[in-house]
């Protein structure tokens, strides 16, 4: 069975920092891996995904994640962080097959300080 | 293009009653999922539609929780009789055709508070 763990409720940093959130999966397969972000009362924005090819993909708003097949793992990563980045953060796979959906994370909360 | 429409927003109801939630998702997007956000935890996956049939349902508490999308469009959750633990943010979210590799759009969501 699919899964997904990011190990941290928290991740604090001050604003210009870099910032990571993790997240490790479990598939069967080549995965299909996303990130999506939660304002407060809103719904769930996709910031970027890994399909196949470069292991560094981009997305928006300056955030970028890195693959990594030996380790399973597909962190979230931002160079310098901005106190609006602060939000809910999840990480969701799905197998690479026709009719399977995502499987989400429990979340990362980001808190950056001013 | 338009996003997927959900609603209502929030709902307040006493346990026992029934609710029901609507989504309108993307012109031409033939699946549809529906999860069930608890506060504090990650979305979890309810019942998925291709066009009107169903693909996985595995997950939907069938003895109080149903859902259909009788003409491969519009889809209705309801919940019959609600518990306390069926509190929660319920999210719709369509895909052109289940073979979509991009991340798939969600609507805002429907707030249920059961009292």
């Amino acid at each position: 069975a699919q899964s997904v763990a990011q190990p941290e409720d928290q991740v604090n940093v001050a604003e210009g920092n870099p910032l990571t959130v993790k997240c490790t999966y479990s598939v069967s397969g080549n995965p299909y891996l996303f990130w999506y972000v939660q304002y407060p009362n809103r719904g769930l924005q996709f910031l970027l995904k890994y399909i196949t090819g470069d292991n560094l993909v981009k997305g928006s708003y300056g955030f970028e994640a890195e693959f990594n097949k030996s380790q399973t793992s597909f962190h979230l990563k931002k160079p310098s962080a901005l106190v609006s980045d602060s939000a809910l953060y999840f990480c969701a796979v799905r197998y690479n097959q026709a009719g399977t959906a995502l499987i989400f994370g429990k979340g990362t909360t980001l808190s950056v300080s001013s | 293009e338009a996003g997927v429409a959900q609603s209502p927003r929030y709902k307040i109801i006493e346990k026992r009653q029934s609710v029901a939630f609507w989504c309108n998702p993307i012109s031409g997007h033939a699946t549809l999922y529906w999860y069930q956000q608890i506060l504090g935890q990650g979305p979890k996956l309810l019942i998925q539609f291709q066009n009107n049939g169903v693909v996985d349902d595995s997950q939907l508490p069938k003895d109080r929780f149903s859902a259909e999308r009788l003409k491969g469009v519009d889809s209705t959750l309801k919940i019959q009789p609600a518990k306390l633990e069926d509190s929660a943010v319920y999210l719709c979210a369509s895909s052109l055709e289940g073979l979509e590799r991009d991340g798939y759009t969600f609507g805002s969501g429907t707030r249920l508070t059961v009292v």
